[in-house]
């Protein structure tokens, strides 16, 4: 089974407008971490917003943040007020456990193509 | 400037040349990461260090060797490239293996393209 998958291969959202790139996982470890990963045409990858499994809260940085369901093991993210910068691949991506050995690989996803137009 | 440092950024190369990605970090990261990103399978580690002289195989390793002599660098060797290992290549660090803190984050280097004719 994919431990993450992203749903949408690609999305359009007008300049200004909130946008939800969605992100379900799977695992049956306690404890794990979401991350999302911005990759622009210039190919870097641009680390977005972290999630902790014992988090209470959902995470927030400026306008990205991440609606956190545990019970539905979802992690979308979403971003207000887009801008023409947005326009890029989005990867979520998760590391699992607190062992040393289970914790080092970050499991990504396919990625999410956004496109923001005026 | 904290960093991840990839060389070549850009490779043609053709099959069975060997060759060497180098990758540099200088924020004395205990964890480093090595992963392939190919179309519509997002990112795949190939292989990763914990620490110095400690490595180990992710998914991908077939075709590819690394080496962690030192703390900042961790090379990764195609010693017969073939065009199945055409693709986009990331070297990454983290401070440490595994913790789930935020500041665990991984960093990416810029990338390096590899097209094996």
């Amino acid at each position: 089974a994919q431990k993450i998958t992203q749903t949408q291969p690609g999305m359009f959202v007008q300049e200004k407008e909130a946008v939800t790139l969605d992100c379900t996982y799977d695992t049956s470890d306690p404890s794990y971490g979401l991350f999302w990963y911005k990759q622009p045409s210039s190919g870097e990858m641009i680390f977005l917003i972290y999630q902790g499994s014992y988090d209470q809260q959902n995470a927030t940085e400026g306008r990205y943040s991440l609606n956190f369901q545990k019970a539905r093991k979802s992690a979308n993210l979403v971003i207000s007020a887009s801008q023409l910068g947005d326009s890029a691949m989005y990867f979520c991506a998760m590391r699992e456990g607190e062992d040393r050995f289970t914790a080092s690989k970050l499991t990504f996803g396919t990625g999410t193509r956004l496109q923001v137009t005026l | 400037e904290a960093q991840v440092t990839q060389n070549p950024r850009y490779l043609i190369t053709v099959t069975g040349k060997k060759l060497t990605v180098t990758c540099s970090q200088n924020m004395n990261h205990e964890y480093m990461s090595w992963y392939r990103q190919d179309p519509g399978l997002g990112l795949r580690q190939i292989y990763y260090s914990m620490n110095v002289e400690v490595t180990d195989k992710g998914d991908v390793p077939e075709g590819y060797k690394v080496s962690r002599k030192e703390k900042r660098n961790f090379p990764l060797i195609l010693e017969s490239p073939s065009p199945n290992q055409t693709s986009l290549y990331f070297c990454a660090s983290s401070l440490k293996p595994s913790g789930m803190h935020g500041a665990n984050v991984l960093t990416f280097g810029a990338g390096s393209r590899l097209t094996v004719l």
